[in-house]
């Protein structure tokens, strides 16, 4: 069966850096393109990145652009997200989620990122 | 901020049934396939409709989805006290780049 397994979050000040990973499984994970998906405390979900199944276009939220950076290892079945200067309001819980038909199909449990002074 | 109006709430009985509306624009759902989320308390969401009106396996026929220019509509009969949750509509959005977007989200209660 489909698995996402995040990891990475945690308690960070602001304007440091955190590197979130999501390890997939049950699924050829080169075949597919990948998201991060975010949603803050009592708030709505807002996607914040995607990256196409063999890493050639990326896009971004506006809000990311030129601080976060998705990436994706295919010989370890590993989706990432490099944070950097990261600011009180990218506080969130971030979901890993697959592709599929112009939907996404699957999702992780999250991780929460808190960036907080 | 989120590109896909959807209303704050709605509620009804137990057995009835529900509709929820998602407004977009051409660069988004009036060239794109919608899809629709069920989030509960505390869980990550699950895909309920993808492509417009389907669903994935294990998804009851008790969850429709259909979509007409610039909106589109998720509807769910015989509702039950399992189906309270928050509903997202999502789609691609081409305007500026190849983005995802979300509706803001509608909570049903079950009175």
């Amino acid at each position: 069966q489909v698995q996402l397994v995040e990891s990475g979050g945690g308690v960070v000040q602001p304007g440091r850096s955190l590197r979130l990973s999501c390890v997939a499984s049950g699924f050829t994970f080169s075949s597919y393109g990948m998201h991060w998906v975010r949603q803050a405390p009592g708030k709505g979900l807002e996607w914040v990145a995607v990256i196409w199944y063999d890493g050639s276009k990326k896009y971004y939220v506006d809000s990311v652009k030129g601080r976060f950076t998705i990436s994706r290892d295919q010989s370890k079945n590993t989706l990432y997200l490099q944070m950097n200067s990261l600011r009180v309001e990218d506080t969130a819980v971030y979901y890993c989620a697959r592709d599929e038909q112009e939907a996404i199909d699957y999702w992780g449990q999250g991780t929460l990122v808190t960036v907080s002074s | 901020q989120s590109v896909l109006t959807q209303p704050p709430s709605v509620s009804a009985a137990p057995g009835q049934k529900v509709t929820i509306s998602c407004s977009g624009s051409s660069s988004n759902i009036g060239n794109n396939h919608v899809s629709w989320y069920q989030q509960l308390p505390g869980a990550a969401p699950k895909l309920l409709i993808y492509g417009n009106y389907k669903r994935p396996s294990g998804i009851p026929d008790r969850f429709s989805g259909s979509k007409s220019g610039t909106s589109a509509t998720l509807g769910i009969t015989g509702l039950q006290a399992g189906d309270e949750a928050d509903y997202y509509c999502g789609a691609w959005d081409g305007s500026l780049s190849d983005d995802f977007v979300f509706g803001t989200g509608t909570k049903v209660t079950v009175l």
